[in-house]
């Protein structure tokens, strides 16, 4: 039972343009959720979060939105860079879930092409 | 640079070896975790710690022994794997709640049982 979807494994996008990675949860407990990119032989790395009380944060080149009446999130990145070519992975965490266990989608591969 | 250190980078072992996996972090952070990764999935969760106890085992095999000495060093103490066990091995920290933190991993340990 997967109960957060990234349905979209790769993502090709022009230097410059904006990258929209996409994200789907099951759980309605969930109220925390998060951004992490990861580059080949390296760990997840944090890049922003938002918690259910807001529909959108930001943070330089990223913005997260979030709907949750459609329990869905979108990482929002302009302008996309050649550095940005990573696997983008959403996670999901819940105040009545174990102590802020992560649940993490199966991520997407996104390339920035110059 | 990552915040997290986990050595070694790389471990080869064979079905009767004992080895162990080490992640230490100096944010003070009071919540550590170990994760496993396999090719081309998200990470899994294994085990949490918060101040120092165990607070979260994933049912996790007994085979896997989880330490944490203090609140800036965490073990994971291997004997006797199977080779579907060859995975990436990831640690990571957070504050602890109330409100949500964000968990820092990591470069991880790729593990071979041979």
């Amino acid at each position: 039972d997967q109960q957060v979807k990234q349905n979209s494994p790769s993502l090709s996008v022009q230097e410059g343009r904006i990258s929209i990675l996409n994200c789907d949860y099951t759980n309605s407990m969930f109220d925390y959720f998060l951004w992490y990119k990861k580059y080949p032989a390296e760990g997840p790395t944090f890049l922003i979060s938002i918690s259910s009380i807001k529909d959108k944060n930001e943070d330089g080149r990223f913005t997260v939105f979030l709907n949750k009446s459609a329990k869905h999130l979108s990482l929002h990145i302009v302008p996309s860079q050649p550095g940005d070519s990573a696997v983008y992975f959403c996670a999901a965490s819940g105040v009545y879930n174990q102590g802020g266990k992560l649940i993490f989608g199966q991520g997407t591969e996104l390339s920035v092409k110059p | 640079d990552t915040e997290v250190t986990q050595t070694p980078k790389h471990l080869v072992m064979g079905m009767t070896n004992k080895k162990s996996l080490k992640c230490e972090q100096h944010m003070g952070h009071r919540a550590m975790y170990w994760y496993k990764q396999k090719a081309k999935k998200p990470p899994e969760l294994m085990f949490v710690y918060s101040y120092e106890k165990l607070s979260i085992n994933e049912s996790v095999p007994s085979r896997f022994s989880p330490e944490c000495p203090n609140s800036s060093l965490l073990n994971l103490h291997l004997h006797a794997l199977q080779p579907e066990d060859s995975a990436l091995y990831l640690c990571a920290s957070s504050q602890v709640a109330p409100t949500h933190q964000p968990q820092h991993f990591g470069d991880g340990t790729r593990l071979s049982i041979l």
